[in-house]
């Protein structure tokens, strides 16, 4: 069973531009979660996305957006990047069934990240 | 608002020793789950175990055990007879969120364990 797949891995940016990242979580599962690692403000997190609808958000710009398609395969975007998004961004997939319906989540499998650098 | 404090940054023990890496945690929540991370050197983050606020029973598998007390809002995690293998970065983490799941995670600042031979 193939993990959680990011895509790139390493990536750099100039300031001012903008950058897509990708996760295809884990066959079956349909929560897709954003997480930002920095040295400073250590693992943030940023969305998650459930079926296409971004569920719950995270305290960050305008700036950082995201998507789900209908393969549950995820994107972030974040436009006129800073210096300071040099960061690794990591997704995590799980199960996460409807939540008022009290199905539960299972475990959360995080994928390698990509290293974002913005100069 | 949650919290989570790992206080020591770093730890450093020569293998086969005993050692435990701390969490303290902050919520207003009663429901609420708790969670162990591992970070190796290549990025992605690895799954140890989740638990949630009504079940204050201590696991132990294998060499790793952990020990949930409300009483101290803490829930520290213990590495018996460490190997060089365990070297990694440790992360203790809160969410809120009915369902337990990744999203929503409050991470501590993680603490950096290193298993000299």
């Amino acid at each position: 069973k193939a993990g959680v797949t990011q895509t790139p891995r390493y990536l750099i940016k100039t300031r001012g531009q903008q950058v897509t990242l990708s996760c295809s979580p884990i066959s079956g599962h349909r929560s897709v979660s954003w997480y930002q690692q920095t040295p400073g403000q250590g693992l943030q997190f940023l969305f998650e996305y459930f079926s296409e609808t971004q569920r719950n958000k995270g305290n960050f710009p305008g700036r950082f957006s995201g998507r789900q398609f209908s393969n549950s395969r995820s994107e972030m975007n974040v436009s006129t990047l800073e210096l300071g998004d040099s960061a690794l961004y990591l997704c995590a997939s799980s199960l996460a069934g409807n939540l008022q319906q009290g199905a539960l989540n299972t475990e959360a499998f995080f994928g390698q990240g990509t290293r974002l650098t913005v100069v | 608002a949650q919290k989570v404090t790992q206080a020591q940054t770093e730890i450093s023990v020569v293998e086969k020793e005993d050692v435990t890496l701390d969490c303290v945690y902050e919520t207003r929540d009663t429901t609420y789950y708790l969670f162990w991370y591992k970070q190796p050197p290549s990025g992605e983050l690895v799954f140890l175990i989740r638990r949630n606020s009504f079940d204050e029973q201590n696991e132990i598998s294998g060499r790793y055990s952990w020990n949930f007390q409300k009483s101290t809002s803490s829930f520290n995690f213990t590495i018996t007879a460490s190997q060089v293998v365990d070297s990694a970065v440790y992360f203790c983490a809160l969410s809120e969120n009915s369902g337990g799941g990744a999203d929503g995670l409050t991470f501590g600042k993680g603490t950096h364990l290193i298993i000299q031979p």
